[in-house]
């Protein structure tokens, strides 16, 4: 059974200041780890995916890097804004019909 | 990127009667779509998988005659929550993979709705 940890559960930093969010999974076993933000009342919002072959995936101010042998991804912020302020979380897949686990997030806010 | 319409966002309904929440995806064909269930401020809580033409398969607690989950066609899934109480109150959210561009392994991107709001009274 797959179960994830995300550290911190909680960060507030000042606009401007670069972040790294930390995932880490117990089962290795996955296709690929996507990372989502959620914004309060809203579903999930895609922001990277990175196949189990990759070691990182960029976009924009976003990179996130996975070590799929040792069961952990870390989400980089650059030059956080107060638009980055929400709950995000990660999904390590093991893709077809498993079912994607995650956990509780870390709720971020970016204080202007 | 491809694009999952839930419906509807939120709504509010007396105890007792039922409700139907839509999960569409909209530019793509999802064999298998998740539905979810969310309490404030805890984790997604994986319900149920919705399978195109055959039954769901639920997760251990959760009532099947109480979620009822119709997967009608590769885009459209559907779940009724049956004869709602106030505990049912919560926030559903469903999910879909877009399976063809995950190749043999199955392992596309996953995209979520919008969620719906649900307040029994």
């Amino acid at each position: 059974k797959q179960e994830v940890t995300q550290i911190p559960a909680a960060l507030s930093v000042p606009e401007g200041e670069n972040l790294v969010l930390n995932c880490s999974f117990t089962d290795s076993a996955i296709y690929n780890l996507q990372w989502f933000r959620q914004d309060p009342g809203k579903g999930l919002t895609s922001l990277l995916l990175i196949q189990s072959s990759q070691r990182e995936q960029t976009s924009g101010r976003l990179n996130a890097s996975l070590d799929k042998s040792s069961g952990r991804s870390t989400l980089y912020i650059a030059a956080s804004q107060p638009g980055d302020s929400a709950t995000y979380l990660c999904a390590p897949d093991s893709g077809g019909y498993q079912k994607v686990t995650f956990g509780i997030g870390t709720k971020l806010q970016v204080i202007p | 990127g491809a694009v999952v319409s839930q419906h509807p966002s939120r709504v509010i309904c007396k105890s007792g009667t039922s409700v139907k929440i839509e999960c569409r995806s909209l530019d793509f064909q999802a064999t298998t779509m998740f539905w979810y269930r969310q309490f404030p401020k805890k984790s997604l809580m994986l319900m149920a998988t919705s399978n195109e033409g055959s039954k769901a398969t639920y997760e251990q607690g959760v009532e099947k005659d109480k979620f009822l989950i119709n997967h009608a066609s590769l885009t459209l899934s559907t779940l009724t929550v049956t004869s709602a109480h106030p505990e049912d109150s919560s926030f559903y959210i469903c999910s879909a993979r877009d399976e063809l561009a995950g190749g043999a392994q199955n392992t596309g991107e996953l995209f979520f709705g919008e969620g719906s709001r649900l307040t029994v009274l």
